[in-house]
């Protein structure tokens, strides 16, 4: 079956150095959603891109979707402590089925 | 606009039991979708419902069902506890154009526990 797979899964970080987050599909995603979620929180929605190959930007944080809407990358320019969490991809795929990617937990050391 | 509202936010129960957990979406929002939180599997999308139908739904066993009514608000119910559905439930309110496409917001979520 259709798998949102992230990579890697644990990331620990000095503050001040990027850190970027994988999300691969095995099959075309209509588009791709980014959420942040928290020690003990929830999941909070970051962005979504809907276009081939469109990249976005949110002050640090650079987000991409691949030319053939498999893949997708998040990427975070020095992060600070606030950015501890753990990032997911969420895709929809074949017969509108929407996924969650495994997520990655950002650890960032001050 | 008050946020997503679930309730309980703690649950213990024993095999073989039946749980139901409500979920009040934001105000406006028609789309409620149910997700299953475990350290093992992660985020897995139960069912989404959308103007008191079930408009997509993941690849969970019947004992796993939901309804939402007139109002929005969302229920979802469990049959037959096992102990794997040990979980963190988290529902989910949109604007309603789906599940893929609108942005979601999340509940605190409520943490089941089966003994």
């Amino acid at each position: 079956g259709q798998q949102v797979m992230q990579i890697p899964q644990y990331q620990h970080v000095q503050e001040g150095e990027d850190f970027t987050t994988y999300c691969n599909s095995s099959t075309t995603l209509s588009n791709i959603q980014w959420y942040k979620q928290r020690p003990g929180g929830h999941p909070v929605f970051l962005i979504q891109l809907v276009k081939s190959g469109e990249v976005k930007k949110q002050k640090r944080l650079t987000f991409q979707f691949g030319e053939a809407k498999k893949n997708s990358s998040l990427h975070i320019t020095a992060t600070q402590t606030t950015d501890v969490g753990t990032y997911f991809c969420a895709g929809q795929g074949n017969f509108n089925k929407f996924y969650f990617g495994s997520g990655t937990k950002l650890n960032v050391k001050p | 606009k008050a946020g997503v509202t679930q309730t309980p936010r703690y649950l213990i129960k024993t095999r073989g039991q039946q749980v139901t957990l409500s979920c009040s979406p934001i105000s406006g929002h028609r789309s409620v979708s149910w997700y299953q939180q475990t350290p093992g599997q992660g985020l897995q999308f139960l069912f989404e419902y959308f103007s008191e139908t079930q408009r997509n739904k993941g690849n969970f066993p019947g004992r796993f069902s939901g309804r939402q009514f007139s109002n929005s608000r969302s229920e979802m119910n469990v049959s037959t506890l096992e102990l794997g559905d040990s979980a963190l439930y988290l529902c989910a309110s949109s604007v309603g154009q789906g599940v893929g496409t609108d942005t979601q917001y999340f509940g605190p979520g409520t943490r089941l526990t089966v003994l």
